[in-house]
């Protein structure tokens, strides 16, 4: 059974400009979450989703983020316009209904450096 | 303070020893508790998760909790050196997300 897979696996960019993150979640898997974990800071909860729905994005920083799972299969974070302070590990988990957060399978994050 | 605190470490035991990973947190209406590994580099994998206050074993690892004193513990016995990595508490307070701590690196020496 493939694991989660994230895209890229470190993406290096500047100031202002646009970075899209993905994550291919375990198949079946409808809960998908993405967390983020800042340079000696703990992971932190982005938000959740179930299938193509956001069931919570209480810990979306601010607007330059946007997150999607159109038709509940793989998910994408845009970061947009990027600031120096989004550099960290974004890191994408899934479950299988109805495990929710219980059961978490991590993929092994998209490294984000904003220059 | 922090939601869920750990010391960073590193905690150093030598081989066959037991390690002990301890974690305390603040929200009292925390429902259930996580214990994940993460090799440097890699996805942290869950070890295991308890519910109930007392003891949670697993093969060679036991998860401990009490509520009361807001603490939860991972000890992994007979250590051995590929045990070695960031140990991550976390904590989840009922609604599908988890809180972490800045994890705890173990070495187990040879």
């Amino acid at each position: 059974e493939a694991g989660v897979t994230q895209f890229p696996s470190h993406s290096v960019i500047e100031k202002g400009q646009t970075v899209t993150l993905r994550c291919d979640p375990i198949s079946g898997h409808d809960n998908l979450y993405w967390y983020r974990r800042v340079m000696g800071k703990e992971i932190k909860f982005l938000l959740h989703f179930v299938k193509e729905s956001k069931q919570d994005e209480s810990g979306m920083p601010n607007n330059r983020f946007l997150a999607e799972r159109t038709g509940g299969t793989y998910s994408t974070l845009k970061v947009q316009p990027a600031e120096l302070e989004d550099s960290g590990v974004y890191f994408c988990a899934s479950s299988p209904p109805p495990a929710g957060a219980n059961v978490l399978t991590f993929g092994a994050g998209s490294r984000l450096t904003v220059l | 303070q922090k939601e869920v605190e750990q010391n960073s470490g590193p905690l150093s035991v030598p081989e066959g020893a037991i390690a002990s990973l301890n974690c305390t947190y603040s929200d009292r209406g925390s429902q259930s508790f996580f214990w994940y590994r993460q090799y440097s580099g890699k996805s942290p994998e869950l070890i295991m998760f308890i519910y109930s206050n007392g003891d949670k074993e697993d093969g060679r690892f036991t998860a401990q909790l009490n509520k009361a004193s807001q603490y939860v513990s991972l000890l992994i016995r007979d250590s051995q050196p590929s045990d070695s990595a960031t140990y991550l508490c976390a904590v989840r307070t009922g609604f599908q997300k988890l809180v972490f701590g800045t994890g705890t690196r173990l070495l187990v020496s040879p």
